[in-house]
């Protein structure tokens, strides 16, 4: 079983819409999590990090954590085609620190005029 | 705030030749730097992490003796690819974090290397 698992897609999704992505994570010690946007051919840049079970928003994006049932989600709202690009799920396994990342293999968004 | 350059962007080489990756922190101290690679269509595997002034520890399935790390300051980690080969060729990412960061990293815009 991989550690962090995204489906990959693509999600594609008219501009306007709300898009959904979704991500597991197998150890149930993990403590931050993290969404990060990549595009094609780009290094990845963070998007949000949760750590607390709930909601956590900011401006378009807000990001879901379930620790019970190893879930966590990204919401984009008002999407655009600028949205469009693959997104990475990462887990970190323990809290605070300078630990290491464990990434899902990314769904590709796909924004539509 | 919390840039994080590499160089070069872009490098080919010849089969059994070393490469160089430099990754630096240029507005904060990085006192922990992470080594990616990816493959096309694959997510980013973690290599190895290094904190200033030790030794780097690499994950397993990570040759230590071909993808040798040095973080000799705080604003700077290398990445030397050592007799690379094809199946070498990949975009290596380093990211960076810092006590001012908490428990962010920030990635560096990735070094795409071919080897021929």
């Amino acid at each position: 079983q991989k550690e962090v698992e995204q489906n990959s897609g693509p999600l594609s999704v008219p501009e306007g819409a709300i898009a959904s992505l979704n991500c597991t994570y197998s150890d149930r010690g993990s403590q931050s999590f993290f969404w990060y946007r990549q595009y094609s051919g780009k290094s990845p840049e963070l998007i949000m990090f949760i750590y607390s079970n709930g909601d956590k928003e900011d401006g378009r994006f807000t990001a879901q954590l379930n620790k019970a049932s190893q879930y966590v989600s990204l919401l984009i709202r008002d999407s655009q085609p600028s949205d469009s690009a693959t997104y990475l799920c990462a887990v970190s396994p323990f809290s605070g620190g300078y630990n290491k990342l464990i990434f899902g293999a990314g769904t590709r968004l796909a924004v539509h005029p | 705030g919390a840039v994080v350059s590499q160089h070069p962007s872009r490098v080919i080489c010849k089969s059994g030749t070393s490469v160089k990756i430099e990754c630096r922190s240029l507005d904060f101290q990085a006192t922990t730097m992470f080594w990616y690679r990816q493959f096309p269509k694959q997510s980013l595997m973690l290599m190895a992490t290094s904190n200033e002034g030790s030794k780097a520890t690499y994950e397993q399935g990570v040759e230590k003796d071909k993808f040798l790390i040095n973080h000799a300051s705080l604003t700077l980690s290398t990445l030397t690819v050592t007799s690379a080969h094809p199946e070498d060729s990949s975009f290596y990412i380093c990211s960076a974090t810092g006590t001012a960061l908490g428990f962010q990293q920030f990635f560096g815009p990735g070094t795409r290397l071919t080897v021929l």
